[in-house]
């Protein structure tokens, strides 16, 4: 069975810094990786994903997301926060060939807030 | 927006009582699912579907069971609810077919006392 671990469950960041979620999935085969968002009191928001092709993938509101096989990782990145991305993130992978059509695995979320 | 109508949007209840949960989807995608997020646990897949009557079990299936007869519906119900089932539950479809990210509604918030 697939699994996806999410290493930070809590960060906090001030406003400009940088940020790295890491993220890495166990799963021998072929995967699809996404990286959602959940806003405060909202639901989740697809950010990126990666099916296959260029392994730097770039999603929305200035994300992107780094495929590394040989690590089993998708870790994701924006070069400067702002205080809107407090959020939950969490990292998702499906099997490719599975079609998807079996579900997400998601990981445990890391929990963002960013200080003004 | 996927056009996805979860209700209802919040339901406290007590221990034992049989509770229903419905999602809508407007676009008449074929795959279905039924989530749970808890504090510490992410999301887990509860069941899905992949169109009318044609339905499987997720990684926490245990306690629930879930409908599809018709294409824009898929029930999750809760046959006699514990509190360990409370939680809040996502649907969620997946657009464009085999393996395309999944588009959420916006959870229905469970309190089983």
């Amino acid at each position: 069975a697939q699994s996806v671990s999410q290493h930070n469950h809590h960060v906090i960041l001030s406003e400009a810094a940088s940020l790295e979620l890491g993220c890495n999935y166990s799963y021998g085969g072929t995967v699809n990786l996404f990286w959602y968002v959940q806003y405060p009191g909202q639901h989740l928001q697809l950010l990126l994903k990666y099916f296959s092709g260029d392994p730097l993938v770039k999603g929305i509101k200035g994300f992107e997301a780094e495929f590394i096989k040989s690590k089993f990782s998708f870790n994701l990145r924006k070069p400067s926060v702002q205080w809107s991305d407090t959020a939950e993130y969490f990292c998702a992978v499906n099997e490719e060939g599975g079609g998807g059509a079996d579900g997400l695995t998601f990981g445990k979320g890391t929990h963002l807030i960013i200080q003004p | 927006d996927a056009g996805i109508t979860q209700s209802p949007r919040h339901k406290v209840t007590e221990t034992g009582t049989p509770v229903t949960l419905r999602c809508h989807q407007t676009e008449n995608h074929r795959y279905m699912y039924w989530y749970r997020q808890d504090p510490g646990h992410g999301l887990r897949l509860i069941h899905y579907s992949y169109g009318v009557k044609d339905t499987d079990k997720g990684e926490v299936s245990d306690g629930y069971s879930v409908s599809r007869s018709k294409t824009e519906d898929f029930l999750l119900t809760l046959e006699s609810a514990t509190s360990s089932q409370t939680s809040v539950y996502f649907c969620a479809i997946s657009v464009s077919g085999l393996g395309q990210p999944q588009h959420f509604g916006d959870g229905t918030r469970l309190s089983i006392l």
